[in-house]
């Protein structure tokens, strides 16, 4: 049980485009889910923490109008970057927290995103 | 600010080595801590976790990890390493919201 899942799981773009990633619990309802970036050997860096029904909450330095975040249902949030630039480049991972559940995440597999 | 530290960045050891990845966290007051484990071309799994209780944790595939209150430390733990333990570690703690904040992970590689 517990298990997330993300879709693409790795997409190629231009420069310019927007991208949106899928990140799914696929047995259970995540009240909570975040969205983590992790750039190559180094850990995961929160961006935003996305509760259904309500705006995302962001980190500091992480822009909301760039990545977007619908979190429309129980079992789906949606990150969105918008006129991606090589910079956005980045692998993108996305965590669920059980609703009611106890502080715990569990990560989907991640996307790997490379902007041309 | 929350913040956690792994003093190795990149560990080498032989099968059957015993091993021990160090974690400091910063926060003063009441923290759940984690262990996660990233295999190769895999997503991250929990290896396992601590909120309350006893300080000793045991976790899957022969881990455990102890929580020293007095010295903001969660190191983790297991006597003999095989070569498919390979894989980088991350710690993480968790305090007083929902966020969980990274270590910047151990890179674990072993030798058969």
């Amino acid at each position: 049980g517990a298990v997330v899942s993300q879709h693409p799981s790795w997409v190629i773009c231009k420069s310019g485009t927007s991208v949106k990633i899928e990140c799914r619990s696929l047995d259970f309802q995540a009240t909570t889910m975040f969205w983590y970036r992790q750039f190559p050997k180094q850990s995961l860096m929160l961006m935003a923490t996305s509760n259904e029904g309500s705006k995302a909450t962001y980190e500091q330095g992480v822009e909301k109008d760039k990545f977007l975040i619908n979190h429309a249902s129980l079992t789906l949030s949606t990150l969105t970057v918008t006129s991606a630039h090589p910079e956005d480049s980045s692998f993108y991972i996305c965590s669920a927290r059980l609703a009611g559940g106890r502080y715990e995440q569990f990560f989907g597999p991640g996307t790997r995103l490379t902007v041309l | 600010a929350q913040s956690v530290s792994q003093h190795n960045h990149h560990v080498i050891l032989s099968e059957a080595a015993s091993l021990e990845l160090g974690c400091n966290y910063s926060y003063g007051g009441t923290v759940n801590l984690f262990w996660y484990v990233q295999y190769p071309g895999q997503h991250l799994q929990l290896l396992l976790k601590y909120f309350s209780g006893d300080p000793l944790v045991k976790g899957i595939k022969g881990f455990e990890a102890e929580f020293i209150k007095s010295k903001f430390s969660f190191n983790l733990r297991k006597p003999s390493v095989q070569w498919s333990d390979t894989a980088e570690y991350f710690c993480a703690v968790n305090a007083r919201d929902d966020k969980i904040i990274f270590g910047k992970g151990t890179r674990l590689h072993i030798l058969p």
